[in-house]
């Protein structure tokens, strides 16, 4: 059965126009995060939750904002996507805390800016 | 700086050739993570290792705790192991994970 699950597969956007990504896990991790992945690159973090609590990373544009409602649930949000944007969205979560720990990625949504 | 470095970048074998595949890291941490990617595809956790060596079939994977460094093999390597092999360390305080960059691993018939 799926733990992390992401929608939609695959999604085409056009430039400057909002775009969600949804996840959700069924593992009830507290910790949720997104990762941006470009081709033959490592998966970058845009943010994470610990709960309810939202850490941004420094370097994450303003563009990107996340969401998460409940447990199960975080939402990734591109309020104006531009043709750079373009990438692989890759949701992840773990448990919190020290000690031995996986982090459990979702199939990952693939976004086309055109 | 990375926290997490890896070698080779690409690597390219014959199948049936052994291969390692190196991961450096330069933080204290909890667990050291091998993940598989395959073209297009999800991120699938190999291993979680905090010492030693682990094996799941012909996949192995050994850290040495005071080196920093551990090191994936593939033995009797085949084209369905050609994808890109992540090293990844949770550090011992936080919630973050820091990745290498992976290795592009491609194994021709």
């Amino acid at each position: 059965d799926a733990m992390v699950i992401q929608n939609p597969r695959y999604q085409v956007t056009q430039f400057g126009k909002p775009v969600t990504l949804s996840c959700s896990q069924t593992l009830n991790h507290n910790v949720m995060y997104w990762y941006q992945q470009k081709s033959s690159q490592a998966p970058k973090l845009l943010f994470h939750y610990y709960d309810k609590d939202f850490n941004n990373e420094a370097d994450t544009p303003d563009n990107f904002q996340s969401r998460r409602p409940n447990t199960s649930f975080c939402f990734l949000d591109i309020r104006s996507p531009g043709l750079g944007d373009a990438a692989m969205y890759l949701c992840a979560t773990s448990r919190a805390g020290s000690g031995m720990r996986t982090q459990y990625f979702g199939p990952g949504t693939r976004l086309t800016v055109l | 700086k990375n926290e997490v470095e890896q070698s080779p970048q690409n690597l390219t074998a014959q199948e049936g050739e052994f291969i390692t595949i190196n991961c450096s890291y330069s933080v204290g941490i909890s667990a050291l993570h091998w993940l598989q990617q395959h073209p297009g595809g999800g991120i699938v956790s190999l291993f979680m290792l905090s010492s030693g060596k682990k094996k799941h079939g012909r996949l192995i994977a050994t850290i040495n705790i005071q080196e920093k460094h551990s090191s994936l093999h593939i033995t009797a390597s085949h084209p369905r192991d050609s994808a890109v092999y992540i090293c990844a360390v949770s550090p011992n305080t936080g919630n973050q994970f820091y990745f290498g960059t992976g290795t592009s691993l491609t194994v021709i018939p």
